[in-house]
């Protein structure tokens, strides 16, 4: 299995800022990662898949990159809609994972 | 609009069965793969199992293999988990998820780009 670290746990910023989320694969996943955004009482949304490709209908401020086992998920400029819950989720293998997940909360 | 709607959960005691189901529409079902992913409240998400569009190639978690059987019924649009020998570990919110589907000439199975709102399945004494 292949085990998908994120960092920090918690992220705390500000309307505005730039936000960098970190997620770490234990072996080589290409790039074969997908990053999604849950809000409390909703289901998830896709974000960012195969490492860099913007999902439909998201806006140009989520940006993702990366290979192999490090990735990020960046928010060049945060929105209040964006404080959230942010996972991600390999496919480098049959066995599909996600991360814990990084919370973005307001400071 | 794609749409995916669960039901099917509530209470069972352990050791017992749920079928849970998904009903689509707002696309043709017969030509995406679908999953079955759950969550513990306010905890993370958990892959739990996979169909391919005819429903020849299933796919699950280790946790609920054995136990867990998904199925598909192309001709009502609707995905199902059939869950048997329930323990407490498998209390959560089942989500149906679609995939992508393919992008210029890409193919995406194992992304989830659709999701449904959910079904709590508990299991308790």
């Amino acid at each position: 299995e292949i085990v998908l670290t994120q960092s920090p746990a918690t992220l705390s910023l500000s309307p505005g800022e730039r936000a960098t989320l970190s997620c770490r694969a234990s072996q080589s996943v290409s790039s074969h990662l997908a990053w999604y955004q849950q809000k409390p009482g909703q289901a998830p949304r896709l974000l960012i898949y195969d490492a860099s490709n913007r999902a439909t209908g998201i806006p140009a401020r989520f940006s993702g990159s990366g290979s192999g086992t490090d990735f990020t998920l960046t928010i060049s400029s945060l929105e209040p809609e964006d404080f959230a819950v942010y996972y991600c989720q390999q496919r480098g293998n049959w066995l599909l994972t996600f991360g814990p997940g990084t919370k973005v909360d307001i400071k | 609009e794609v749409q995916l709607v669960e039901s099917g959960g509530g209470l069972v005691q352990p050791g017992g069965s749920l079928r849970l189901s998904c009903a689509a529409s707002g696309f043709t079902f017969s030509n995406f793969w679908m999953h079955w992913v759950r969550q513990v409240p306010g905890k993370g998400l958990v892959w739990v199992s996979r169909l391919n569009n005819d429903g020849s190639s299933p796919s699950y978690a280790d946790s609920v293999k054995g136990r867990f059987t998904i199925s598909r019924d192309n001709a009502k649009n609707t995905l199902y988990l059939e869950m048997n020998s329930l323990r407490a570990e498998d209390t959560a919110l089942y989500y149906c998820a679609r995939e992508i589907g393919c992008i210029g000439g890409n193919c995406y199975p194992e992304y989830f780009q659709h999701w449904g709102q959910g079904t709590l399945v508990t299991v308790s004494s």
